[in-house]
């Protein structure tokens, strides 16, 4: 069975800072997505970024990129020039072939001004 | 476009009563998820809709919980009857269903606490 684990709870980072939000996985599957989701204390979860399993290449959004290590089964987060606005709840999340999605069990992001 | 709909957002009911959730997904998504999110953990998928067919429900208790896609389009997530340990939130989600297209997106939730 696939298992996620994110080993930080807790994570601090000063405004315009860059901070990376770690996440591993366990799978015997060979293509899959990964994907961080967002969770703002308003309890929508929003799409941050995803990951391909056989690009090889990291994802990016803007701010946001990963670092896939497909071998060490490792897809951290980093956040660039952090913003008050990216204080949530960040999930890592693996997605199986039948499209169900298993959450880590998050890590608080908090921003400081 | 619209996003996922979710009603009511909060309930608050005592312990072996009845309750009843409504999502409405992403117009043309064929997939549609309920997932149980307990406070302090991620969310934990409770049952699969592909169009009006169950996909997966290995994690659903049946003995409480039931859903329902009657028409392929809204679903209606059941419990009955709750216990202290359902509290939490239930979020619903929707997927196009398309290969290549299988990013979900969420609606905001309902929070459950009983009493």
């Amino acid at each position: 069975a696939q298992t996620v684990t994110q080993s930080q709870p807790e994570m601090s980072v000063q405004e315009a800072e860059t901070v990376t939000l770690s996440c591993t996985y366990d799978t015997s599957e060979s293509d899959y997505y990964l994907f961080w989701y967002k969770q703002p204390p308003s309890r929508q979860m929003i799409l941050v970024i995803r990951q391909e399993a056989y690009k090889q290449q990291n994802a990016t959004e803007n701010r946001f990129s990963v670092n896939f290590q497909k071998a060490a089964k490792s897809f951290s987060l980093k956040i660039s020039d952090s913003q008050l606005g990216d204080a949530a709840m960040y999930f890592c999340a693996y997605r199986t072939v039948t499209n169900k999605l298993i959450f880590g069990t998050g890590t608080l992001l908090a921003v400081q001004p | 476009e619209a996003g996922v709909a979710q009603s009511p957002r909060y309930k608050i009911i005592e312990k072996r009563q009845s309750v009843a959730f409504w999502c409405n997904p992403i117009s043309g998504h064929a997939t549609l998820y309920w997932y149980q999110q307990i406070l302090g953990q991620g969310p934990k998928l409770l049952i699969q809709f592909q169009n009006n067919g169950v996909v997966d429900d290995s994690q659903l208790p049946k003995d409480r919980f039931s859903a329902e896609r009657l028409k392929g389009v809204d679903s209606t997530l059941k419990i009955q009857p709750a216990k202290l340990e359902d509290s939490a939130v239930y979020l619903c989600a929707s997927s196009p269903g398309r290969r290549g297209q299988e990013t979900q997106y969420f609606g905001p939730g309902t929070r459950l606490l009983v009493l």
